[in-house]
């Protein structure tokens, strides 16, 4: 099955920094890969996806790259704020309704 | 509108003792999945249902997790018995059917087996 690698693990950034967050995948078949934010206590929610036929996408704050290729992708946040604090967690499928996460990337915004 | 509804929020068992999740998704939502959360992890995929068919149940360890899906709404995952390495969270998540559509996840069930 596919192996979904993510990295840092942990990340601290000051208010107002960037932060780059990045995902390898074993499998090329793969051809979606959503981002999920997860707060303490809660579920996982989606922030962003990309497909494997889009190299960029963009929403306000927050970028998705994807290099097919080296088989990357990575996740961009800009003007962070202390509210972007979470964990968050990258996702590659195949058929579109199977979903292999990363590890998990504990974000901490120091105000 | 409900998002994915999850009970019990929190269960401490024995082990050996026997212990059921429930979810409700979405109304209309007719994919279903229920996910395996360890600390410090990413979800792990145990059983997705479309409507009441179990379509994908690879990763459910069917000798002490049964799931159902009666009449394709709401979903129950029992395990039976516990063991201590099942403490972990029990994510319920829906979509609608089809390719590449977003699941919405519920809050989960924090399990603790001691």
């Amino acid at each position: 099955g596919e192996n979904v690698e993510q990295h840092p693990s942990t990340l601290s950034v000051q208010e107002g920094d960037s932060a780059v967050i990045k995902c390898t995948y074993s499998d090329s078949a793969s051809n979606y890969f959503p981002w999920y934010k997860q707060e303490l206590g809660k579920g996982p929610q989606l922030i962003i996806d990309i497909r494997s036929n889009v190299g960029e996408k963009k929403d306000q704050r927050i970028a998705v790259t994807l290099n097919k290729t080296a088989k990357h992708f990575s996740l961009h946040i800009t003007e962070t704020q202390p509210e972007d604090s979470a964990v968050y967690f990258c996702a590659a499928s195949i058929t579109g309704n199977q979903f292999y996460f990363g590890t998990g990337t504990s974000l901490t915004v120091i105000p | 509108e409900a998002g994915v509804v999850q009970s019990p929020r929190y269960k401490i068992i024995e082990k050996k003792q026997p212990v059921a999740f429930w979810c409700n998704p979405i109304s209309g939502h007719n994919t279903l999945y229920w996910y395996l959360q360890n600390l410090g992890q990413g979800p792990e995929l145990l059983i997705r249902y479309e409507n009441e068919e179990a379509v994908d149940d690879s990763q459910l360890p069917k000798d002490r997790f049964s799931a159902e899906r009666l009449k394709g709404v709401d979903s129950t995952l029992k395990i039976q018995p516990a063991e201590l390495g099942d403490s972990a969270v029990y994510l319920c998540a829906s979509s609608l059917q089809g390719m590449n559509t977003e699941a919405f996840f519920g809050q989960g069930t924090r399990l603790t087996v001691v």
